[in-house]
Formats: structure tokens, sequence, C-alpha cells
């Protein structure tokens, strides 16, 4: 299984809302990353875990938090967005090794599309 | 990591040859080259990687100047559904245990036209 699962596809919130992205591989990787994508942009990293703990914040707000349960999953739990947080989540995720010279090959998931009214 | 500059667009004819440029003339002696594509309404997909040799899977082929100061992507015989976005990204090969912090560029629109 080469696959990383990303739910919903869709996702329409309010502003007060309370919602989740969920993340799920199982290729035994042990880092796992969101990503923000705009329309027309190229991806934007947010978070990165790695052993299921949180290792790299790229100075995202608060209104978004991740949370990374066990080996497999990734979430990100979303509050209170606002209409301009409207993008493409993406979830990455690749192995980690123990030893130099490692190729950085990440593997993506498909995304969901938020939008935020 | 080094700065690439790609193309904003390219149309190729389908069957033919794909070849994406990409200058990096930056690029330090442990820095590779990796490429990754991003098809309308999906993730980024990796397609292949390289230090300074050619290298060919079976996805594309990497060619890399000697100078190591530009690559280029080439996709042997393009169809319809390599209609996509195409990433090239320069990275220092980390040491260590670690994650990775493949950052994006814009990339090169590329339409496979029929």
């Amino acid at each position: 299984d080469t696959e990383v699962t990303q739910t919903p596809k869709h996702l329409v919130m309010g502003m007060t809302n309370k919602k989740s992205l969920k993340c799920e591989q199982h290729m035994g990787h042990r880092a796992m990353y969101w990503y923000k994508q705009k329309a027309k942009k190229p991806p934007e990293l947010m978070f990165v875990y790695s052993y299921e703990k949180l290792s790299i914040n790229e100075s995202v707000p608060s209104r978004f938090s991740p949370e990374c349960p066990n080996s497999s999953l990734l979430n990100l739990h979303l509050h209170a967005l606002q209409p301009e947080d409207s993008a493409l989540y993406l979830c990455a995720s690749s192995p980690l090794f123990l030893r130099d010279r490692v190729p950085e090959k990440l593997f993506f998931g498909s995304g969901t599309q938020l939008s935020v009214l | 990591d080094a700065k690439t500059t790609q193309p904003p667009s390219m149309d190729c004819a389908e069957g033919r040859a794909a070849n994406l440029p990409c200058n990096h003339s930056t690029i330090s002696g442990n820095e590779y080259v990796y490429w990754y594509r991003q098809i309308h309404s999906q993730g980024p997909q990796y397609i292949i990687h390289g230090l300074k040799n050619n290298e060919t899977n079976e996805m594309a082929s990497l060619i890399i100047t000697e100078d190591r100061k530009s690559s280029t992507l080439i996709l042997p015989h393009a169809t319809l559904r390599d209609t996509a976005v195409y990433y090239c990204i320069v990275r220092v090969l980390r040491s260590g245990a670690g994650s990775y912090q493949l950052t994006f560029g814009k990339g090169t629109k590329l339409s496979v036209i029929p």
C-alpha cells in the first residue's frame, strides 16, 4: 500500500465552526506533513511530525491545530477560520532514516479542498 | 537551498518527447535535483532525483549538465495524462535522522496537446 488517504475530499465550513481534516498512511513512514496550497500557487509547508512529535511549525496561526495520535494518522483541527484560509490542504508522509545520504521522496495524498464562508 | 528557475509554461504534442528545463546556477556540490509533478486536483507526485549522473526510471529521464548548473527532465513519449505542473527542487542531502522540508517553487505548467 503506497497511498496516503485524506478525508474528507471537500469541506465547507463557517467561520465559527470546528472541523478536522484526517490523513492516514500504512507505509510505516514516521514523518508526516501538512501543506497548504492556494489556487494557482505552489504548496507551502505548514507542519512536520517526526516520530509522532511536532518537529516543525512554519509560524502557522493557532486556529490550525495539528495532531498525530499514532504513526499512521495525522489530523488537522480547524477552528475560527477566515475566508482567506480557503485552500487545498495536502498531507504527505516519508520514511525517516537514521543514516546519511537519504533522498527526499514524499508521498502526498490528494488533499482536502476547504472553503470557509 | 539553491534557487531554481523554470519557464512558467510549455506545450508538447502528444507522443513527442517533453523536455522541461531547470536552471540552478548556484547549486552546491552536496545538493540533489528533485522533480515532482502535480496533476490538477491531486497532490504532488515524486518523479526522479539525481546528483550528477543522468538518471532514468519508469517515468522519466533526468539529464544534469556537467557543471550541474542546469538540468532537463525528459518525458520520452508524452501523453495527455502528463499534463501537469512540474516542479524542480534543489535540496541538500540531509545527514542523520530527520524529516524533509521540500520547498516548491512556481514550476512549469506542461500542456500536452492532442
